[in-house]
């Protein structure tokens, strides 16, 4: 079975700074998919960034991007110009190629300084 | 274009009552999952289903099943409802495939008493 871990329960930045968000997932399997959702304490759940196994190229949306690291099964979100809407769980998630549900870590609570 | 629903918002139960969660999903959208999230947890899989059909299942007992309506609505019921059945339950709702991304509902929060 995969897993999913975050190894981070809380971290806090400053305003405008940036911030990296540690993941790590232990699979055998060689096709599949990573996502990192934000979940603010409205409790939505809302998509941040997706990456493809199969793709090398780093994930990006606007201020956020990912470092994508196969081999050593890491997927690092990087979080550039903090903004106080930030602030939220991030949970790092993982999907097999073969369409089951996603796995979720335990998630990382992001505090934004002011 | 509305999102994904899910009612009730909350729910009060006493343990051994069952229960009944609905999910409408993101219109176009045939794939519907169900999660459950227990508090200062990550959500865990429950259910996927996709044309009306069970395609996945999570580690959850025989007290939990589901179903998905021809207007790709789905059904979360769980009987013999525990103390630890008290969680956020989530609806995510996708196009085909698993390249693509789930869109969650606000969830329904039960409590067990």
């Amino acid at each position: 079975a995969q897993t999913v871990t975050q190894s981070q329960p809380e971290m806090s930045v400053q305003e405008a700074e940036t911030v990296t968000l540690s993941c790590t997932y232990d699979t055998s399997e060689s096709d599949y998919y990573l996502f990192w959702y934000k979940q603010p304490p409205s409790r939505q759940m809302i998509l941040v960034i997706r990456q493809e196994a199969y793709k090398q190229q780093n994930a990006t949306e606007n201020r956020f991007s990912v470092n994508f690291q196969k081999a050593a099964k890491s997927f690092s979100l990087k979080i550039s110009d903090s903004q106080l809407g930030d602030a939220a769980m991030y949970f790092c998630a993982y999907r097999s190629g073969g369409a089951d549900g996603l796995t979720f870590g335990k998630g990382t609570h992001l505090i934004i300084q002011p | 274009d509305a999102g994904v629903t899910q009612s009730p918002t909350h729910l009060i139960k006493t343990r051994g009552q069952h229960v009944t969660l609905r999910c409408s999903p993101i219109s176009g959208h045939k794939s519907v999952s169900w999660y459950q999230q227990v508090l200062g947890q990550g959500p865990q899989f429950i259910f996927q289903y996709y044309e009306k059909e069970e395609r996945g299942r999570g580690n959850f007992p025989d007290r939990f099943s589901a179903r998905q309506f021809p207007n790709y609505s789905s059904e979360l019921n769980v009987n013999a409802l525990l103390l630890g059945d008290s969680a956020l339950y989530l609806c995510a709702s996708s196009l085909a495939g698993s390249n693509q991304p789930q869109h969650f509902g606000d969830g329904t929060r039960l409590s067990i008493l």
